[in-house]
């Protein structure tokens, strides 16, 4: 059965950094392409970051320069280091599994990041 | 980066009558390969969201028979043919022919009356 579950979301203050982690199990991460996902307090879906199977990264202009996804194989585990938060990056953050690069099959349940004073 | 932009953003439906969403989206997503790059997803209350349709007008698996999906090129439509109560939730279009980024619909929030 294939599961994804986050980790690592919290309250930090503006400027801070925080590192969330998404295991999955039933799958091979290193070998599908997985991606971050976010929904801010109330709203909609916004795209964050991929990571396709042989390494290559891309970003979302809101985080770009600021957020690194990675992953560690041995692991099993997707990860996004977010630095410099800003207020408006408060948010749940789901890691999503991204098959032939067209559609989110699975989702974890999300973890919520909070930046704020 | 495409924009899909959803009407309605609400419906408020009679259990058992039909519902309709539409989905438009700024560019074509019928990819050179044949395929058209849309789906839709339902988000549950509490819950990630969970995929609907790929592709325009497949179902994925264990979706109920009376959601379905129709459209080409820039404009799509997600219908319910007979509403349920476990059919509440946001329901968002998706486009993937312009990966990255992947982008959304504002989403539609559907209630029953």
């Amino acid at each position: 059965e294939v599961q994804l579950v986050e980790s690592g979301g919290g309250l930090v203050q503006p400027g801070g950094s925080l590192r969330l982690s998404c295991a999955a199990s039933g799958f091979t991460v290193s070998s599908n392409y997985m991606s971050w996902v976010r929904q801010a307090p109330g709203k909609g879906l916004e795209w964050v970051s991929v990571i396709y199977s042989g390494g290559s990264t891309y970003y979302a202009d809101s985080v770009k320069g600021r957020f690194t996804i990675s992953r560690h194989n041995s692991k099993n585990t997707l990860y996004l280091q977010m630095n410099s938060l800003r207020a408006e990056d408060t948010a749940v953050y789901y890691c999503a599994r991204l098959i032939v690069g067209a559609y989110f099959d699975y989702w974890g349940q999300g973890t919520l990041v909070t930046v704020s004073s | 980066d495409i924009v899909m932009t959803q009407t309605p953003l609400s419906l408020s439906v009679t259990p058992g009558q039909p519902a309709s969403i539409s989905c438009k989206s700024s560019q074509s997503l019928l990819h050179s390969d044949g395929k058209t790059y849309l789906y839709w997803y339902l988000q549950k209350p509490g819950q990630p969201p969970q995929l609907l349709i790929y592709e325009v007008s497949n179902r994925f698996s264990g979706v109920p028979d009376r959601f379905s999906g129709s459209g080409s090129g820039t404009d799509f439509t997600l219908k319910i043919s007979r509403v349920e109560a476990e059919d509440v939730g946001v329901y968002y279009c998706m486009q993937s022919i312009q990966l990255p980024p992947v982008t959304f619909g504002q989403g539609t929030r559907l209630e029953i009356k």
